[in-house]
């Protein structure tokens, strides 16, 4: 069966500080990746995500992915965050299926 | 317009009781998807529906769980016999075709067996 991996469970940055949020998945077919974010009190949205094509993956508010399939990972980063990127971030990978199958989650804390 | 809706917000029920939730989609989104998502945990795929009828169900915990889509629009889910871990924030989302890029997901009923 699929999984993700998120090995960051809680992070915390400073304002200006460069983000690297890790993701591990273990399919070995094609895949389709995603970064869902969740602010406070909010509900899960789409932050970017992954088919085919450039690897080097570029979201809203200025994160990107970088996809690399002979690492099974798909890592999230931002060069630099700010207070307002307090969230929880998932990582998910869909196969042949039409499911998302989620990581556990990275709580971000941003100070200012 | 108008995104994933679910209601109730909150539900709180003692152990034994029946419960429904109900998920109101993107309109013209054909898919539904279920998750659930407990304390601590990323979300959890409990099933799919394309149209009305449920395309994967391989998600649901046991037999107390069943959910519905009658018109192939609103969806409910059904928990029969609650048990306090079923305790969980229940997720519907929507996608206008089962391969399209993106789920968009509703706010979720925050779901408490007491």
């Amino acid at each position: 069966a699929q999984s993700v991996s998120q090995h960051n469970h809680h992070v915390i940055l400073s304002e200006a500080a460069s983000l690297e949020l890790g993701c591990n998945y273990s399919y070995g077919g094609t895949v389709n990746l995603f970064w869902y974010v969740q602010y406070p009190g909010q509900h899960l949205q789409l932050l970017l995500k992954y088919f085919s094509g450039d690897p080097l993956v570029k979201g809203i508010k200025g994160f990107e992915a970088e996809f690399i399939k002979s690492k099974f990972s798909f890592n999230l980063r931002k060069p630099s965050v700010q207070w307002s990127d307090t969230a929880e971030y998932f990582c998910a990978v869909k196969d042949s299926s039409y499911k998302l199958i989620f990581g556990s989650g990275t709580r971000l804390l941003v100070r200012p | 317009g108008a995104g994933v809706s679910q209601t109730p917000s909150n539900k709180v029920t003692e152990k034994g009781k029946y419960v429904e939730l109900r998920c109101d989609p993107i309109s013209g989104h054909t898919a539904l998807y279920w998750y659930r998502q407990s304390l601590g945990q990323g979300p959890e795929f409990l099933i799919y529906f394309q149209g009305t009828g449920a395309a994967d169900d391989s998600g649901l915990p046991n037999d107390r769980f069943f959910a519905v889509r009658p018109e192939g629009s609103v969806s409910t889910l059904k928990i029969q016999r609650t048990e306090r871990g079923d305790s969980a924030v229940y997720l519907c989302a929507s996608s206008l075709k089962p391969d399209s890029y993106e789920q968009y997901f509703g706010p979720g009923t925050r779901l408490t067996v007491t």
